[in-house]
């Protein structure tokens, strides 16, 4: 069974408008990582959070974790249709084992 | 810099036939690597992975196996494929985030 399970599914919304996604996982973790995906191509590496963490910013992009609550959020702010793409969390069962969920499907109108 | 290859991009195979991924990665030594499958509007399935030259951890049991003959390759094969192995293929360095190639898109007819 998938650790990670992204929320929302499907995400659409107007260009510039803040888009949240998030993430709930089943074990302990390390740290907890979030990749894009264009169609059909590799994955981009976005951000990783240690599991010490609680905030962390990259450019537009924000992610919050809750170890409490086995959760994390992706925040995009002002967001371009650039940003229309798969999102996906990815955590640490060990050093060498990430498991991906199973992903956010945004879409940024213009 | 580090950069890694694989192919091929797309083939198209018949049930039954064998199957070879290649994937190498330069300017770094020693590097885990991954495979990874995703179906069509899915997420990603972990299949292997290997932390050393011929040590290679099974995610999924299925007909398909991996091997690191050296350190910077990692090849997927199968001896025979099912439709169900048709999807998208990727494999990835880390040393803590994930670097991914492009992918190789298997379509087993």
């Amino acid at each position: 069974s998938q650790q990670g399970e992204e929320d929302p599914q499907a995400l659409s919304i107007q260009e510039g408008e803040n888009a949240t996604m998030n993430c709930s996982y089943k074990t302990s973790i390390n740290n907890l990582q979030w990749y894009r995906q264009n169609s059909g191509r590799g994955l981009v590496h976005l951000i990783l959070i240690r599991s010490n963490e609680r905030e962390k910013h990259s450019g537009r992009l924000r992610v919050t974790l809750d170890t409490s609550k086995k959760s994390s959020s992706l925040l995009i702010t002002a967001s371009r249709a650039a940003d229309t793409a798969s999102y996906f969390c990815v955590t640490d069962l060990s050093s060498y084992k990430l498991i991906f969920g199973s992903g956010t499907r945004l879409l940024v109108r213009p | 810099s580090q950069t890694i290859h694989q192919w091929p991009a797309t083939l198209v195979q018949p049930v039954g036939s064998p199957l070879s991924l290649e994937c190498t990665v330069e300017g770094t030594s020693n590097p885990n690597l991954y495979w990874y499958r995703q179906a069509a509007g899915r997420g990603l399935q972990l299949l292997f992975y290997s932390v050393g030259i011929g040590q290679i951890s099974s995610e999924v049991p299925q007909n398909l196996s991996a091997s690191r003959p050296q350190d910077r390759q990692f090849i997927l094969s199968s001896k025979k494929l099912l439709l169900s192995d048709s999807g998208f293929y990727l494999c990835a360095w880390s040393r803590v985030e994930l670097f991914f190639g492009e992918g190789s898109r298997l379509t087993v007819l």
